[in-house]
């Protein structure tokens, strides 16, 4: 079946320092992958997405690129800052309407000034 | 303002008293389904709706009900709670179609169950 690893938090770093968060994932066919983001005490909101392989999404700074031959979808950012802390879910998603979203266990991130 | 609106945010019960967490959506979305959240677990997708009277099993459904009587709404049923169950919930919708369209999440709702 499908499914999703991220590295485990938690991540710490400085305002301003270069952010990487790992996903790859396992799919039987070519998912569309996202990134959610979820700030202290909201649900969980679409960061990012990229529906084919080599395409890149980006928001807010944030960016990822789906590779397939390595079969990741890693997030990175130039420069963090204190609002970025949160959890961030990497998840995928067959094109077939009929199959739910599969979310990794989720990273979160601490932004010290 | 496009939402998704789940009540309560808080709630805490005893073992067995029966429950009803609410989900309701206003963009018209077809697909909409109930996750837990639990701390090193990440989130599991419990129950879930293609459309009106169509409901199918998630990863973790024992002890759990659904319904979709109408497209908007989709509540989550605990016949009889347990501690297992103590939990952070989220109800999530989107448009039907292809599995590109993001997840609209609401707020979440936090049960205890002493």
């Amino acid at each position: 079946g499908n499914s999703v690893t991220q590295m485990e938090g938690p991540v710490t770093l400085s305002e301003e320092a270069f952010l990487t968060i790992n996903c790859t994932y396992t799919a039987t066919g070519y998912p569309s992958l996202f990134w959610y983001v979820q700030y202290p005490g909201e649900g969980l909101q679409l960061l990012l997405k990229a529906t084919k392989a080599d395409d890149k999404g980006s928001n807010k700074g944030f960016e990822a690129t789906y590779r397939k031959e390595t079969t990741s979808f890693h997030l990175e950012k130039g420069s963090v800052q204190v609002s970025d802390s949160a959890v961030y879910f990497c998840a995928l998603s067959e094109h077939s309407g009929n199959t739910p979203l599969v979310f990794g266990k989720g990273t979160r991130l601490s932004v010290i000034a | 303002e496009a939402q998704v609106t789940q009540n309560p945010r808080y709630l805490i019960t005893v073992t067995g008293k029966k429950l009803t967490v609410t989900c309701s959506q206003n963009m018209n979305h077809e697909y909409m389904s109930w996750y837990r959240q639990d701390p090193g677990l990440g989130l599991r997708q419990i129950y879930y709706s293609m459309n009106v009277e169509v409901t199918d099993k998630g990863d973790v459904p024992e002890g759990y009900k659904v319904s979709r009587k109408e497209k908007r709404n989709f509540p989550l049923i605990l016949e009889s709670p347990s501690p297992n169950q103590t939990s952070l919930y989220f109800c999530a919708s989107r448009g039907s179609g292809t599995g590109n369209s993001p997840l609209h999440f609401g707020n979440g709702t936090r049960l205890t169950v002493t």
